[in-house]
């Protein structure tokens, strides 16, 4: 089976651009799709991008995503912070056995 | 309006059992495959089990497999997560999660607590 590796924590002031990262350990990162939660405190996670670059209805295109062979990293980049975002986020993905999630990264608006 | 609601955590001693449930409502809940993720306090997420809508193609994460046992009833559209042989590391928050296209979870519940410890 394959991990999914992320930063512990990342941190950016409003208005900028943050992006987080997130290593597929083995298998190439384009096998199978990346997906990204939002999840804040004391709530239950919601889908921000889904299969590598799409966003769900209501997600706003702040939210963004891609995928990096090179690195075999998927990307979740954030622009135009702000205090809101502040959460955890974790990448998620799947093989023919199993649904996997990152560690997940905190993500701090300061 | 999709919903998801989860019941039958608690409080359990280790070697114990529970029977976690989930109420769908708002979709057609026979024609989509279902998880259980569970978080332990202050850590990731962790998916655990996956059925299809059928009821069938059940997987499990290796920390589950052989305790822990998946169902639905879709006359009563609700998932069920039976599980036996607890442990103190099994202490989460147990989701349910709707799973699109086989591919990424695009609906949760709220989440019910477990507890295991004596």
């Amino acid at each position: 089976n394959f991990m999914l590796a992320q930063p512990h924590s990342v941190s950016e002031s409003p208005g900028k651009t943050v992006t987080i990262s997130c290593t597929r350990s083995s298998g190439t990162i384009d096998s199978n799709y990346v997906q990204w939660y939002q999840q804040r405190p004391g709530s239950s996670p919601t889908a921000v991008i889904y299969e590598d670059n799409r966003r769900p209805s209501g997600v706003p295109d702040r939210f963004s995503g891609s995928i990096d062979l090179s690195s075999n990293s998927a990307s979740l980049t954030i622009s135009g912070l702000k205090t809101e975002d502040e959460a955890d986020y974790y990448c998620q993905s799947y093989d023919s056995r199993s649904w996997v999630f990152g560690g997940g990264t905190k993500l701090t608006v300061l | 309006e999709v919903q998801l609601l989860e019941s039958g955590g608690g409080l359990v001693q280790p070697g114990g059992s529970l029977r976690l449930s989930c109420v769908a409502s708002g979709f057609t809940f026979s024609t989509y495959g279902m998880s259980w993720v569970r978080q332990a306090p202050g850590k990731g997420l962790e998916w655990l089990s996956h059925i299809r809508g059928t009821g069938g193609d059940l997987k499990y994460a290796d920390s589950v497999k052989g305790r822990f046992i998946i169902s639905r009833d879709n006359s009563k559209n609700t998932l069920y997560l039976q599980m036996n042989s607890l442990r103190a590391e099994d202490t989460a928050l147990y989701y349910c999660a709707k799973l699109k296209a086989l591919i990424y979870f695009d609906d949760w519940g709220q989440g019910t607590q477990v507890t295991v410890s004596s």
